[in-house]
């Protein structure tokens, strides 16, 4: 888990309620990525951003929203669109597959679990 | 599209026993291929990785993976496991054509003493 921090670990939401979970990086990495985790699903691709200012959709971006305005910080906003938000959420950084370096092992961060009330 | 299986929702050794855990892919370019670990409530930490050369790969904590071209498979190996590998394994898979990385359904290694 070094150079990826994630905050909050446990986070509780209300239904109707936007959430916004923070995750930072010191690895110096240029690309970002925001997974959910649930039960017997593996991980699954919300959105990613390859460079500050720029970012794509992944498999189930619906109800999320993101920013890049810095090269470390990659916050993930859970709007009141998410339906089913309960989760575990994974934050992960590399440097970018179209770089052609060999160093395009994804790092993930500590995790943070959010609950529906 | 890229795709991974993971056949085994659960494997189940005893200590000291070789391990395997099974993974194939499916990719229309070159494969690159992962390996991650996750412990409860905690992120994947990274294992091992083919990008290419040698089909056996070595990384941490004595973990090994083959890589079988025609078998599409790049199976987990540990000759002797510890009650302390029980955890929850995950493989991906990239295609050297596409950015994203597409995660198994992960395979939970149980451990016995």
């Amino acid at each position: 888990d070094g150079g990826i921090t994630q905050s909050p670990k446990y986070l509780f939401r209300k239904e109707g309620q936007n959430v916004t979970l923070s995750c930072e990086q010191n690895l110096n990495h240029d690309a970002m990525y925001w997974y959910r985790q649930d039960p017997g699903q593996g991980l699954r691709l919300i959105y990613y951003s390859q460079i500050v200012n720029d970012f794509q959709k992944g498999d189930i971006a619906e109800g999320y929203s993101v920013s890049r305005e810095k090269k470390e910080s990659f916050p993930l906003t859970v709007t009141s669109a998410q339906k089913n938000p309960t989760a575990f959420y994974l934050c992960a950084s590399s440097y970018p597959p179209s770089s052609g370096r060999a160093t395009d092992t994804q790092y993930f961060g500590p995790g943070t679990r959010l609950t529906v009330l | 599209a890229q795709s991974v299986a993971q056949p085994e929702d659960q494997v189940n050794v005893a200590e000291g026993n070789p391990l395997t855990v099974k993974c194939t892919y499916s990719v229309s370019g070159n494969p690159y291929l992962f390996w991650y670990v996750q412990y409860p409530n905690r992120g994947l930490q990274f294992l091992l990785k083919y990008i290419t050369g040698d089909n056996l790969v070595k990384g941490s904590y004595g973990f090994e993976a083959e890589f079988n071209k025609s078998q599409t498979s790049f199976h987990l190996k540990k000759p002797s496991a510890l009650v302390s590998d029980s955890a929850l394994y995950f493989c991906a898979v990239r295609d050297s054509h596409f950015q994203k990385l597409v995660f198994g359904t992960g395979t939970r290694l149980l451990v016995s003493p």
